[in-house]
């Protein structure tokens, strides 16, 4: 079975921009959630995901949003990006929602903002 | 309200050396912990979990953990480190219908 992708892998943007990236869960996921991984303030939630309707939502402000099509796949839109935004951005997903289930990492998509 | 703590943001072994990285975590409900590792530009791939039942848990490579509930604790070890296990590792903890909370992260260095 494949594994989680995410495309594109790497991004350079400059400040004011936005940035729409894109993750493809395991066949027969459901559930996909987004994390920001910074050096100063490591892996912090973005939202979750399960059935295109957003479950869980962290402490980003409004220009982070997402949104997840019939297919499983999410997208995740980044507006007015700032120098802040730069880190590595994964997405795991989930067979089935919930606390038990394990999240399969991908390999993240690295955005710099110059 | 749940969190983790890690302590020590780097740990140096030498190769055949016992592996422990310290995991103690703050939940309000029984929770489920996790030892994620991350290699250089890579995501994450779970070592192991505890959910319920056993509190020793093993997991891939030769990693396993133990859960302690009265030290609130769930460290992961290894006997015998290899070259191959420097990486960056996270512990995460997850209560309830919330999300997971991750560590900081300790970076595990090791020497021949």
């Amino acid at each position: 079975k494949a594994g989680v992708t995410q495309t594109p892998r790497y991004l350079i943007k400059t400040r004011g921009q936005q940035v729409t990236l894109s993750c493809s869960p395991i066949s027969g996921h459901r559930s996909v959630s987004w994390y920001q991984q910074t050096p100063g303030q490591g892996l912090q939630f973005l939202f979750e995901y399960f059935s295109e309707t957003q479950r869980n939502k962290g402490n980003f402000p409004g220009r982070f949003s997402g949104r997840q099509f019939s297919n499983s796949r999410s997208e995740m839109n980044v507006s007015t990006l700032e120098l802040g935004d730069s880190a590595l951005y994964l997405c795991a997903s989930s067979s089935q929602a919930g606390p038990q289930e394990t999240q399969y990492f991908g390999p993240g998509t690295r955005l710099l903002v110059l | 309200a749940q969190s983790v703590t890690q302590l020590g943001s780097h740990v140096s072994v030498s190769e055949g050396a016992l592996v422990l990285l310290r995991c103690n975590y703050s939940s309000s409900v029984p929770p489920y912990l996790f030892w994620y590792v991350q290699y250089p530009n890579q995501g994450l791939q779970l070592l192991l979990k505890y959910t319920t039942g056993a509190t020793l848990v093993k997991g891939i490579n030769g990693f396993e953990a133990e859960f302690k509930k009265s030290e609130t604790s769930f460290h992961l070890t290894k006997p015998s480190a290899h070259m191959s296990d420097a990486a960056e590792y996270f512990c995460a903890v997850i209560s309830g219908y919330s999300t997971l909370t991750f560590g900081k992260g300790t970076m595990l260095l090791v020497s021949p």
